[in-house]
């Protein structure tokens, strides 16, 4: 069974620009997450779709959005980028929401902002 | 306010020893807490979630203990090997119904010398 993919796994962009983020979820998981790590804060919780339904999101600005299309698949989008936007960006996905199901994670794709 | 911590030092452990990482939390009160791996450039792995009526979960050379009245967390890998080298992130859910994501640690990056 194939595992997250997301992609690209590498972007560059500048500030002021837009960006978007994809992936596909192991097949058959309904719930898909995303996540922002960065050295200094870690991992954090950005916001989680299923059934193409946003269930809450993380402390983040509203230039963070998301959506989540019939097939589970799942883009993120970022406007306006900032320096502070560098990060590494990790989507998750499991096979229901019920939050006692392991998070399985694709690779993520490194933004860098210049 | 609420926190998650892991020793953020990195843990230098002899090959063959057993290496003990902690997780400590404060203001949650989580029904079970999950252990993940990450190695450079990948998303996290998945290893062990523990329920806050388990005291200890085993798999193969990884047992995790669960002292909900210390607030506390151990990670222990036995018989350590060089291939153990990687960041260990604990994570909980805050809201125990999973709509707000999960909550990670900052991770301990564990060095297994050879």
């Amino acid at each position: 069974k194939a595992g997250v993919t997301q992609t690209p796994r590498y972007l560059i962009k500048t500030r002021g620009q837009q960006v978007t983020l994809s992936c596909s979820p192991i097949s058959g998981h309904r719930s898909v997450s995303w996540y922002q790590q960065t050295p200094g804060q870690g991992l954090q919780f950005l916001f989680e779709y299923f059934s193409e339904t946003q269930r809450n999101k993380g402390n983040f600005p509203g230039r963070f959005s998301g959506r989540q299309f019939s097939n589970s698949r799942s883009e993120m989008n970022v406007s306006t980028l900032e320096l502070g936007d560098s990060a590494l960006y990790l989507c998750a996905s499991r096979l229901t929401e019920d939050s006692n199901q392991p998070q399985h994670f694709g690779d993520g794709t490194r933004l860098s902002i210049l | 306010s609420q926190k998650i911590e892991q020793n953020s030092e990195a843990l230098n452990i002899q090959e063959g020893k057993t290496a003990t990482l902690t997780c400590n939390y404060t203001n949650y009160s989580p029904a079970y807490l999950q252990w993940y791996r990450q190695d450079p450039g990948r998303g996290p792995v998945f290893l062990l979630l523990i329920r806050e009526n388990e005291k200890e979960k085993r798999k193969e050379r990884l047992k995790v203990t669960f002292d909900t009245t210390l607030k506390q967390s151990l990670f222990h890998i036995t018989a350590s090997q060089p291939a153990d080298s990687a960041t260990y992130l604990c994570a909980l859910d805050p809201s125990g119904g999973g709509a707000d994501g999960l909550t990670f640690g900052k991770g301990t990056h564990l060095i297994i010398q050879p």
